[in-house]
C-alpha cells in the first residue's frame, strides 16, 4: 500500500529561522513521483517541486531546498530564513501508477501547518 | 491566462438537496480530479477522469457523481446520499503521467 506521512501537524518559528518539514513515504513501486505543495489561506494548492524516483539529486530554489533520500524513504523540505509569507499548510504527495488502470494518482499527506511569527 | 476555475467559492446546501460544483480548465489537460479536504486531513480523491466521457471512482466516491462531456469541464454533484458533505472541495488537472497537478481555488460547501 502507498502512504505519505507528515508527522508534524503544526510548526511555529520566528521569522528568519530555518525550518524543515518532514515527509516519509511508502511504496513498493520502483517508479514514482514526489511533490510538495503549498496551501496559503486562500485555499489553492501551489506546486513547489516534483521529483521522480530515479533522481535523488537535492534541489535548491532560492530559500527553499529539498532533500530526497530513497534509503530512508524521505523527501524533506527546508525553508531557510523563513518569512511571514511562508505561513501556510504544506503538503507532501506521492504519485504512483494504479495496478489496475495504470493511471497515476496522488496520495497526499495530512499536511504541516507552518506559522512564521514576525 | 491559463488555469482552473472553480465556482462558486462558497456554497450552502439544505438537507436533502443535490448541488453541483463547477470546474473549468483552459490548460488543455486531459486528466481532471476532484478532491475533498477536511480539517486536519489530507486531500482525498473523489473522482478522476483521464479523457472525455470516461471517469473512475476515487477513494470516497459514495454520494458523489461527475460527468466529463467536454475536455474543459468536470462538474461534481454532491447528492443527498452524501451524509456529511460539509468540506472544502478542490478540482485539479494535469497533462501527463507523473506531472504536477494544477489546482483551482476551491469551493467551500456547507450544509445548513
Amino acid at each position: 500500500a502507498q502512504k505519505v506521512t507528515q508527522a508534524q501537524t503544526e510548526i511555529s518559528v520566528v521569522e528568519k529561522e530555518d525550518v524543515t518539514l518532514d515527509c516519509v513515504y511508502e511504496t513498493r513501486d520502483t517508479t514514482y513521483y514526489l511533490f510538495w505543495y503549498k496551501q496559503p489561506p486562500s485555499g489553492e494548492l501551489v506546486f513547489l517541486i516534483r521529483r521522480n524516483s530515479f533522481d535523488e539529486q537535492n534541489e535548491i530554489s532560492g530559500r527553499y531546498s529539498w532533500n530526497f533520500q530513497k534509503s530512508t524513504s524521505s523527501f524533506n523540505f527546508t525553508i531557510t530564513a523563513s518569512q511571514v509569507v511562508d505561513s501556510a499548510v504544506y503538503f507532501c504527495a506521492l504519485s504512483v501508477a494504479s495496478p489496475t488502470s495504470g493511471t497515476y494518482k496522488y496520495i497526499f499527506g495530512t499536511g504541516t501547518r507552518l506559522k512564521v511569527l514576525a | 491566462d491559463g488555469g482552473i476555475t472553480q465556482s462558486p467559492k462558497y456554497l450552502f446546501r439544505k438537507e436533502g438537496q443535490n448541488v453541483t460544483l463547477s470546474c473549468e480548465q483552459n490548460l488543455n489537460h486531459d486528466a481532471m480530479y476532484w478532491y475533498r479536504q477536511d480539517p486536519g486531513q489530507g486531500l482525498r480523491l473523489i473522482y478522476y477522469s483521464q479523457i472525455v466521457n470516461d471517469f473512475q471512482k476515487g477513494d470516497i466516491a459514495e454520494g458523489y457523481s461527475v460527468s466529463r462531456e467536454k475536455k474543459e469541464s468536470f462538474p461534481l454533484t454532491v447528492t443527498s446520499a452524501q451524509k456529511n458533505p460539509t468540506a472544502f472541495y478542490l478540482c485539479a488537472s494535469k497533462w501527463g503521467q507523473g506531472t504536477e497537478a494544477f489546482f483551482g481555488q476551491g469551493t467551500r460547501l456547507t450544509v445548513v
